[in-house]
């Protein structure tokens, strides 16, 4: 168990619909990423978040949107999903932004969309 | 850019095969390097990592070795068991870019 939860575990919808992923980082953890996993694109970093603020951004659709919370849990938001969007989202946290700060990865949220 | 290219898999061993698992990277500035491995139904944990050239990293009977001159990460374990099942990635960061740019993954399973 590495600390970070995320919830749903999984998640069922129809495309055109909007879904929240919810992500807990590990106490003491400031930094939230996330990351996507699918079949054609492999693992992709989305987005990173560090003490509330957005840090860094990689290939993030603009349907698709985060934020980071005074109590450091984050949410990934995703609109008009198309059936592309499925896949395994995952989220990680670290203590710090530094190069060897150990990134800690929830179970991630399975996406299916129909 | 950074980017990771990986040996592609699937990979299938008998138990007590010696492993490797082939990376090489591509960065801009000096990378951190690292190996994830990801159990059935779970999210990715860090197996070993390396911060600098000639560093090696190991843990759980797995090690791999930090070639700046022919930039590659090869991950090795002497004697695999079935419980090392599992999809393995190279991943790399860079200082200032703290994401991680992974590579594809090799799915690697042990047959008794």
């Amino acid at each position: 168990d590495s600390g970070v939860t995320q919830t749903p575990k999984h998640l069922i919808t129809a495309t055109g619909q909007r879904v929240t992923l919810r992500c807990s980082p590990r106490s003491g953890d400031l930094s939230v990423y996330w990351y996507q996993q699918s079949l054609d694109q492999g693992l992709q970093f989305l987005i990173q978040y560090y003490n509330g603020e957005e840090r860094a951004k990689g290939n993030i659709l603009e349907r698709f949107s985060a934020q980071q919370f005074p109590d450091l849990h984050s949410e990934l938001n995703l609109s008009s999903l198309e059936l592309g969007d499925s896949a395994l989202y995952f989220c990680a946290s670290s203590v710090e932004v530094d190069l060897v700060a150990e990134q800690f990865f929830g179970p991630g949220t399975r996406l299916t969309v129909l | 850019g950074n980017s990771v290219t990986q040996m592609e898999g699937p990979v299938t061993l008998s138990e007590e095969a010696f492993l490797t698992i082939n990376c090489t990277y591509t960065a801009t500035g000096y990378p951190s390097l690292f190996w994830y491995v990801q159990y059935p139904g779970e999210g990715l944990q860090l197996l070993l990592k390396a911060t600098k050239a000639d560093d090696k990293g190991s843990n759980k009977g797995f090690e791999a070795t930090y070639r700046k001159e022919t930039t590659s990460f090869h991950l090795e374990k002497g004697s695999v068991q079935v419980s090392d099942s599992a999809v393995y990635f190279c991943a790399l960061r860079t200082f200032g870019n703290e994401k991680l740019t992974f590579g594809t993954g090799t799915r690697l399973t042990i047959i008794p």
